[in-house]
């Protein structure tokens, strides 16, 4: 079955450091993958996205690597502030059908250090 | 423009009963999809409703079942509580144009 999985659960970082959280999948027939940043208490924030026909992406201070050969993602963030600690989930997308769905991994919490 | 809202904040229910959850999409969203989060974990896909349909199921039993209306806004029913019922509900929703999902801040559901 599919599965998305993290390799790390934590990670702690310098503030002012860059981040690099990385993330497994499993469906070689995922086409669209995304990290979210989750915080306490709230709902999934969309960071970046990525598709399978890109083997890189930049956001602002942000960027996903895809290496589809190993099928791994990292989400790299660069100059990691206070504010970036939360959970990070990757999620991939699969189409079934007329419709398409996303399986998210365990989630890796990001804890920046001042 | 409003992004995706979700009633009420929190629940508190007992075991056997009944709960109904709601979601309104985003602004030109037009499907919307519900997840269920368990402590600790990721989110798990519930189902996807687009034209009033269920599109498209995740591995929930039965006693799990929704509703789209015409404004696009969605319910998730839930008979037949269980303790394992307890987590946090989330609601996506996502244009006609692309699969990108826009998550709602949750329903927490205590069952006791």
């Amino acid at each position: 079955g599919e599965s998305v999985g993290l390799h790390l659960p934590t990670l702690s970082v310098q503030e002012g450091d860059n981040s690099i959280i990385n993330c497994a999948y499993s469906n070689s027939a995922s086409d669209y993958f995304i990290w979210y940043k989750q915080e306490s208490g709230k709902g999934p924030q969309f960071i970046i996205d990525i598709r399978s026909n890109m083997d890189k992406r930049q956001g602002q201070r942000v960027t996903v690597l895809l290496n589809k050969t190993v099928k791994h993602l990292s989400l790299q963030i660069a100059a990691t502030q206070p504010g970036d600690s939360a959970v990070y989930f990757c999620a991939e997308n699969i189409h079934r059908g007329m419709g398409n769905q996303f399986y998210f991994g365990t989630g890796t919490s990001l804890t920046v250090i001042p | 423009d409003a992004g995706v809202t979700q009633s009420p904040t929190h629940l508190i229910k007992t075991r056997g009963q009944q709960v109904t959850l709601r979601c309104s999409p985003k602004s030109g969203h037009d499907t919307v999809s519900w997840y269920q989060q368990a402590l600790g974990q990721g989110p798990q896909f519930i189902f996807q409703y687009y034209e009033e349909e269920e599109r498209q199921r995740g591995n929930f039993p039965d006693r799990f079942s929704g509703h789209q209306f015409p404004n696009y806004s969605s319910e998730l029913n839930v008979n037949a509580l269980l303790l394992g019922d307890s987590a946090l509900y989330l609601c996506a929703s996502s244009s006609p144009a692309g699969d990108t999902q826009y998550f709602g801040p949750g329903t927490r559901l205590t069952v006791l």
